[in-house]
């Protein structure tokens, strides 16, 4: 069983739809990071987060420690939201580093205009 | 600006040859990585550094080396290349500490006939 997964493994949504992504860990974390891969290849960080709730213009996380359970939502989503989203975590068993994660295996959104 | 830059983007090599894959960092972070991403796997980290002299092997690190002679460079070499090996590349870099965000290069595909 993989230590990180993610749902669901593909998604296609219409403009304008609220899209989430979830993201559950079996192991300890010391952080949750969530990544954007676009269909170029380039992989940007989104968000890290040990607790609670983050926001970013279109794009909110949330992540419960106790169910091991993180959800990525984007409102309002558009087409250029497109793109592999990736779940990745710090597990406490590797030291917790924040670079030494374990990853998702990503959700591929598409969003059709 | 600060960036992180991977060299080269694509790279075809026959099996046995030695191979290098260059990561320079402008951000003056001590952590340092080197991600393969394989159809099927996602990223899995190989080799992983915390400073000058410091080195560490990762999930998928056998047939892999690297050396941290200075803040700005991982090079990721691969002594002897095998079809194995054929895959996507990616460097990342991020501060020590809590504060974590991960800044990827742009990716290597390397093509091992």
């Amino acid at each position: 069983k993989n230590e990180v997964e993610q749902s669901p493994q593909n998604l296609t949504a219409q403009e304008g739809e609220f899209i989430t992504i979830n993201c559950s860990y079996s192991v300890g974390i010391s952080a949750l990071h969530w990544l954007q891969q676009h269909p170029g290849g380039g992989i940007v960080s989104l968000f890290m987060l040990s607790s609670g709730k983050k926001k970013h213009g279109r794009l909110i996380a949330t992540i419960n420690i106790q169910e091991k359970h993180s959800s990525l939502h984007i409102t309002a989503s558009h087409p250029r939201d497109s793109a592999v989203y990736i779940c990745a975590v710090s597990s406490t068993n590797y030291g917790g580093s924040q670079g030494n994660l374990i990853f998702g295996k990503g959700t591929k959104l598409s969003v059709k205009p | 600006d600060a960036e992180i830059t991977q060299s080269p983007r694509h790279k075809i090599t026959e099996t046995g040859r030695q191979v290098t894959l260059a990561c320079h960092q402008t951000w003056n972070h001590n952590n340092m990585f080197w991600y393969r991403q394989d159809l099927g796997h996602g990223l899995r980290l190989i080799h992983y550094s915390y400073g000058v002299q410091d080195t560490n092997k990762g999930e998928v690190s056998d047939g892999y080396s690297v050396s941290r002679s200075n803040t700005e460079d991982l090079p990721l070499t691969l002594e002897s290349a095998a079809s194995s090996q054929t895959s996507v590349y990616f460097c990342a870099s991020s501060e020590s500490g809590d504060s974590g965000e991960l800044f990827f290069g742009e990716g290597s595909r390397l093509t091992v006939l």
